[in-house]
């Protein structure tokens, strides 16, 4: 079993719209969470860290289920910028990516 | 500013070559890692490094190594490049503790034919 498992998508959504995803995590001891997003071909770049009471940046949400060991990640009103590869990144003893989440916003 | 570069960018070796990919920060930060991305995958950590003189393996180090000399640079080595190792590699460094956000270059295109 994977360390870090995503849904690859694609999710395709138009402007405007709400899209959420999930990712789960196989080890319960993991000690932090982290969204970070990569553009086409880019480095990937934070984008949030994720705290068990749950935090809001902008338009992005992110909640952490560590019962049943899962973080998700909701974006509002979408933007065409929006459009990436969603990686969810879990540390225990290092850090663990997933294969990432690709959302495309479409006008 | 401060940044992380990597060089080169794009390269195609031969089977059998031996082949370094460099990778400098000018952020200061102790520790510094080496990255893996394929198709399917996530980025998987081939060596890090917490400080001068310290060298660690990932989950993916056979065929590579590093070293680590200074707090800039650690170069990536590959002893013998193989088909397999065809990827892209993406070298990151972060300070202070270990959940510290990490700071990704942009990333060498390496492939081996």
């Amino acid at each position: 079993r994977k360390e870090v498992e995503q849904d690859p998508g694609p999710f395709n959504v138009p402007e405007g719209a709400t899209v959420a995803f999930n990712c789960t995590y196989s080890n319960s001891a993991s000690q932090s969470f982290f969204w970070y997003r990569q553009d086409c071909r880019k480095e990937p770049k934070l984008l949030m860290s994720v705290y068990s009471s749950g935090n809001e940046d902008g338009r992005f949400t992110a909640q952490l289920n560590r019962a049943s060991q899962y973080i998700s990640l909701l974006i509002r009103d979408s933007k065409l910028s929006d459009s990436a590869t969603y990686l969810c990144v879990v540390l225990d003893y290092k850090l663990s990516f997933g294969a990432g989440t690709t959302v495309t916003v479409r006008a | 500013d401060a940044e992380i570069t990597q060089s080169p960018r794009h390269k195609i070796t031969e089977t059998g070559r031996q082949v370094t990919l460099a990778c400098h920060q000018t952020w200061n930060h102790n520790n510094m890692f080496w990255y893996r991305q394929d198709l399917g995958h996530g980025l998987r950590l081939i060596h890090y490094s917490y400080g001068v003189q310290d060298t660690n393996k990932g989950e993916v180090s056979d065929g590579y190594s590093v070293s680590r000399s200074n707090t800039e640079d650690l170069p990536l080595t590959l002893e013998s490049a193989a088909s397999s190792q065809t990827s892209v590699y993406f070298c990151a460094s972060s300070g202070g503790r270990s959940n510290n956000e990490q700071f990704f270059g942009p990333g060498t295109r390496l492939t081996v034919l």
